[in-house]
């Protein structure tokens, strides 16, 4: 099984800030690297796939990077609306399916 | 656009049996892979099974082997988790998730989850 490891656990910023979130594979997962957002008592949404791809109607200011096992979630300006957690997922075809522990990106 | 509804939690003994719904609307079903992802509360995400879009290829974690099952139907657009053998570390919401493609595992579309309880 892979293991996604996110770093930090939590993220304590304000609005306007950069955002800068971390997810490491305990092997390679080639380009096969999704970032979900989630918000409270809601569903999660698709954000990234395949480590730099924006999901539709996701804005510019979220951005993925990495290749291999590290891997990078940005925020480059951080608005209300996107304080939330944060899971990355590997897809590749060595099951099962992975999700990282989340990422809390909180109010400071 | 694309709803995925899922039905069929509730309160269940251990050891005890349910069976799952998502009914899907708004895309071709039967060109995409599905999965069931559970979340417990107040923890993260797990992927439990998934199914490619064709029903070929079915796949799960080691935690429900044996136990939960995955199938579809894709002339009624729907698909179902059995879960027999309940235990009490099942307890969490289960979502119904949307693939990229026939055989591609990210999920771009999700269910509002069905809470499945499982009391000790």
């Amino acid at each position: 099984e892979i293991v996604l490891t996110q770093s930090p656990a939590t993220l304590s910023l304000s609005p306007g800030e950069r955002a800068t979130l971390s997810c490491r594979a305990s092997q390679s997962v080639s380009d096969y690297l999704v970032w979900y957002q989630q918000k409270p008592g809601q569903a999660p949404r698709l954000l990234i796939y395949d480590v730099s791809n924006r999901a539709t109607g996701i804005p510019a200011r979220f951005s993925g990077s990495g290749s291999g096992t590290d891997f990078t979630l940005t925020i480059s300006s951080l608005e209300p609306e996107d304080f939330a957690v944060y899971y990355c997922q590997q897809r590749t075809n060595n099951w099962p399916l992975t999700f990282g522990g989340g990422t809390k990106v909180e109010i400071k | 656009e694309v709803q995925l509804l899922e039905s069929g939690g509730g309160l269940v003994q251990s050891g005890g049996s349910l069976r799952l719904s998502c009914a899907a609307s708004g895309f071709t079903f039967g060109s995409y892979a599905m999965s069931w992802v559970r979340q417990a509360p107040g923890k993260g995400l797990e992927w439990v099974l998934g199914i490619y879009g064709n029903g070929g290829g079915t796949y799960y974690t080691d935690s429900v082997k044996g136990r939960f099952s995955i199938s579809r139907d894709n002339s009624k657009n729907t698909m179902y988790l059995q879960m027999n053998s309940l235990r009490a570390e099942d307890t969490a919401v289960y979502y119904c998730a949307k693939g990229g493609g026939l055989t591609t595992y990210y999920f771009d579309y999700w269910g509002q989850g069905t809470l499945v309880t499982v009391s000790s």
